[in-house]
């Protein structure tokens, strides 16, 4: 069964440096991988996805995320935090062509940009 | 163009009701998904409608239900409450071409129930 980790529930960094959200996974075959954000009282919204291709993807708001295969993970990155970065990100795993394989999202995890 | 809607944002109930959730999605789209989003739980995957047939289905009791109709709308029904649906439930819309399994996802803003 495939599955999603976010082994951080809060990450705090400060406004300026780089920031890392981790996410691993666990799936049967080549995996779709996304990043999704949640702003309070709001829904979900999109930042990127791996498909296929170029393993480093890059997103909406300056954000970019590192497929390894090896390491089976797809860590959420960006150079230079910014306080409106502080939201709740999601990292959600779905599997290859499988009439049964449903979107998996990790539990979350809490970023906190500090001015 | 338009972004998710649902209807209504807010919703108080007692145990033992039932409930219907409402969500229009982007023009054009044809997959709309369900959501129950709990601080305990986190974000789980209700079920998956796609030109009004249900194309997944996530681990919940039967009292939890959906349809999707012909323009694409959905309604989610949730029967016999209990105090444990409390939860912010999220509709998300996409193409739903090719299986939908590399569709980004269109999500509204949610419905906040709340069951007394």
């Amino acid at each position: 069964a495939q599955s999603v980790a976010q082994p951080e529930d809060q990450v705090n960094v400060a406004e300026g440096n780089p920031l890392t959200v981790k996410c691993t996974y666990s799936v049967s075959g080549n995996p779709y991988l996304f990043w999704y954000v949640q702003y309070p009282n709001r829904g979900l919204q999109f930042l990127l996805k791996y498909i296929t291709g170029d393993n480093l993807v890059k997103g909406s708001y300056g954000f970019e995320a590192e497929f390894n295969k090896s390491q089976t993970s797809f860590h959420l990155k960006k150079p230079s935090a910014l306080v409106s970065d502080s939201a709740l990100y999601f990292c959600a795993v779905r599997g290859p062509l499988n009439r049964d394989d449903k979107i998996i999202f990790g539990k979350g995890t809490r970023l906190h940009i500090l001015p | 163009k338009a972004g998710v809607t649902q209807t209504p944002r807010y919703l108080i109930k007692t145990r033992g009701q039932q409930v219907t959730l409402s969500c229009s999605p982007i023009s054009g789209h044809r997959s709309v998904s369900w959501y129950q989003q709990t601080p305990g739980q986190g974000l789980q995957f209700l079920f998956e409608y796609f030109s009004e047939t249900q194309r997944n289905k996530g681990n919940f009791p039967g009292r939890f239900s959906g349809r999707q109709f012909s323009n694409s709308r959905s309604e989610m029904n949730v029967s016999t409450l209990e105090l444990g649906d409390s939860a912010l439930y999220l509709c998300a819309s996409s193409l739903g071409l090719a299986g939908g399994y590399t569709d980004t996802q269109y999500f509204g803003p949610g419905t906040r129930l709340t069951v007394l």
